[in-house]
Order: structure tokens, then sequence, then C-alpha cells
């Protein structure tokens, strides 16, 4: 049974840095093609796909989010973990993390964490 | 990066109708398109993968078809449980990948 559940601050100060980790299991980010991405949703908004990183250690990120994003990952610990640096009000969003195999379409969904940036 | 843009933002539609969505890619995605539906409150559900095919458990009356920038998702026969929102997603190697903006059906 594949299950992702993404967990961390529900609040985060403008300027500081978000960081959230999404625990897997059911299957192995070390086999071949295998990939965890993180997507966002603003409140009423539609979804924005991050980033992702790939059963070879390999990381592609958003354009418009490079420059502030990393995605790492432990494969021992079955965990994705996201870092956002510098996050603004306009970071508020439900973050999602979701199982990509090497076919097909994003099988897999956590459940999602609402993540508020206020002062 | 590639921009995806569906149309139209809003279908009203009557259950027993067709909904046909659009989603135009920037540039060329070749097949690796997928849309999904989601639903108020809940994570979205992968419909179809590589333009055309069916995920696990989807039934037939949601169709998709295209390939290259030009993609269409088709819902036949519009059940109660089908009104909600659906996005196009691009899964190409590089640039990086996108989703589209959404098109909501709703109940006329």
């Amino acid at each position: 049974q594949v299950t992702l559940k993404e967990s961390g601050p529900a609040l985060v100060r403008p300027t500081q840095t978000l960081t959230l980790t999404c625990t897997f299991s059911g299957f192995s980010l070390t086999t071949s093609g295998m990939r965890v991405s993180w997507i966002r949703q603003p409140p009423g908004k539609a979804l924005e796909w991050l980033g992702r990183i790939d059963w070879d250690d390999d990381k592609i990120y958003s354009t418009s989010l490079k420059t502030r994003l990393t995605i790492s990952k432990d494969t021992s610990k079955n965990q994705v973990v996201l870092a956002l640096t510098n996050v603004d009000p306009v970071d508020t969003a439900t973050y999602y993390c979701a199982r990509i195999p090497a076919t097909g379409g994003i099988d897999y969904w956590g459940q999602g964490i609402l993540v508020t940036v206020s002062s | 990066d590639i921009v995806l843009t569906q149309s139209p933002a809003t279908l009203s539609l009557s259950p027993g109708e067709r909904a046909t969505l659009s989603c135009r890619a920037s540039q060329s995605v070749s097949t690796y398109l997928a849309w999904y539906q989601q639903k108020p409150g809940q994570t979205p559900r992968l419909l179809i993968y590589d333009a055309s095919k069916r995920a696990t458990g989807i039934p037939a009356r949601f169709s998709g078809s295209g390939s290259g920038t030009d993609f269409t998702l088709t819902i036949s026969n519009l059940e109660p449980e089908d009104f909600a929102v659906y996005y196009c997603h691009q899964r190409n190697n590089w640039p990086p990948w996108s989703f589209g903006q959404g098109t909501r059906v709703e109940i006329k």
C-alpha cells in the first residue's frame, strides 16, 4: 500500500525558511524511474508544480522558485524534504508531495499540509 | 517553462451531456500530458496519462486525445460526480513540469 504524508509547521513568519518533510511507504525511491514531486495549491487557486527529485538524485525545480527551493531525500528513512527560503505571504498554500513512477502520471498524493505565511 | 493554457475556464453543463476540455502547451510535450480531477477538499485524482491512457479504475466515459501542443479531455455522458475542477499536467523531461490553470465543470 502506497502512502505519503507531509509534515511541518502550519505557520511560518515572512523571511523565514519553510521546511517540510514527506514520509512515504509502499515504494522505494531507489527504484529506477521513480520520482517524488512537491506541488502546492494556494487557497481557492490552481495547482502549482514546485519541483521533483528522482531515483538517481537528479533534481528539477520550477524556474520561478529555483533560487529559493531545495529538495533532498533520505532513502534510508523513506523521506523527501522541501526547503523554501525567504518565504512571503504569497507562499501560503497547501503543500503536497506526490509519487510519479517511471511511466504514467502522479498516481499517489499525500493528504497535503496547509502552510500559512504571516507575521 | 512550458505554459499550459486550459479552456474554457468554466464549463456549465447538465448531467448526461458531453464535456470537452482543452489544454494547449506553449511548446511540444509529445504525449507526456496527464489529466487530473479535483473535488472540493480532496486531493487530485489521476484520470488520463500519456495523453490518452486511462488510469486504473477510471470509467470509460473519460477519454483523452492529442499530441504535441493540443490536447483534449472528453467526458461523455456527464454523471453527477463528474462536476469538479480538471487540470492538465505536462511531464516532459525538460523544461520543468507544469500544470494548467484548471477548468471547472459545473452543473447548469
